[in-house]
């Protein structure tokens, strides 16, 4: 596709069950990010994926959370046991081409729980 | 101290202003500099993207970067009221691991009156 899609767009669980949330990137974008914007937050980055290295997990907050990318291109995010301090959008963003340093946005799965 | 600080705003403006937005860094290490225009329950979409210091203009929309003060801005001239958003800036160094590592101010929420 032509830009960055993400999965559901808005997802209304209650506390303590699993979500998956899903990124597709931009087509041949080595690289994948997922961050967590709250409201007033900045983007707080959760973990980052560059081709077959082994992903930076430094912001998963905690171990309830996780994520794959599988055959490096779609990511799914899992928040296992969610809480309700979980609620925020969780974006992704993909870069590659030509201009490897800037990212390209989805427009994010807004997570509500209950 | 935060690595990046941003006026968070609320901004108001009458259509056809100027309007400046700024973002200060602490950490030398960051290289390249970008400002993100994000709509309400959208994504960041990239505007703007800079490595060295000086002006980097596209159309009415001009980057500004200070490496030595560690300040950045943006600059939109004859503001519309479609210039609604929050404008994000946000910032990246390449750590020793390989990956990038982005930082992303607050965001300043601006509205361009009618």
């Amino acid at each position: 596709g032509a830009g960055v899609s993400q999965s559901p767009s808005n997802k209304v669980t209650e506390k303590g069950k699993d979500v998956e949330l899903r990124c597709d990137p931009i087509s041949g974008h080595t690289a994948l990010y997922w961050y967590r914007q709250s409201l007033g937050q900045g983007l707080e980055f959760l973990i980052y994926f560059q081709g077959n290295s082994a992903p930076d997990k430094s912001g998963l907050p905690s171990d309830r959370f996780s994520a794959e990318r599988t055959g490096g291109s779609v990511s799914t995010l899992t928040i296992q046991r969610t809480q309700q301090e979980d609620s925020a959008v969780y974006l992704c963003a993909s870069t590659g081409g030509l201009s490897t340093d800037t990212q390209y946005f989805g427009p994010g799965t807004r997570l509500t729980v209950l | 101290q935060k690595e990046v600080e941003q006026d968070p705003g609320p901004l108001s403006v009458p259509e056809g202003a100027i309007v400046s937005l700024n973002c200060t860094y602490s950490n030398s290490a960051f290289q390249y500099f970008m400002w993100y225009r994000q709509y309400s329950r959208k994504g960041p979409e990239l505007l703007m993207y800079t490595y060295s210091s000086g002006n980097k203009e596209d159309g009415r929309f001009t980057a500004q970067v200070d490496k030595s003060s560690k300040y950045i801005s943006l600059f939109i001239r004859d503001s519309q009221p479609s210039d609604s958003a929050t404008y994000l800036c946000a910032m990246s160094a390449r750590a020793t691991s390989g990956t990038y590592k982005y930082i992303f101010g607050t965001g300043t929420r601006l509205k361009v009156l009618a």
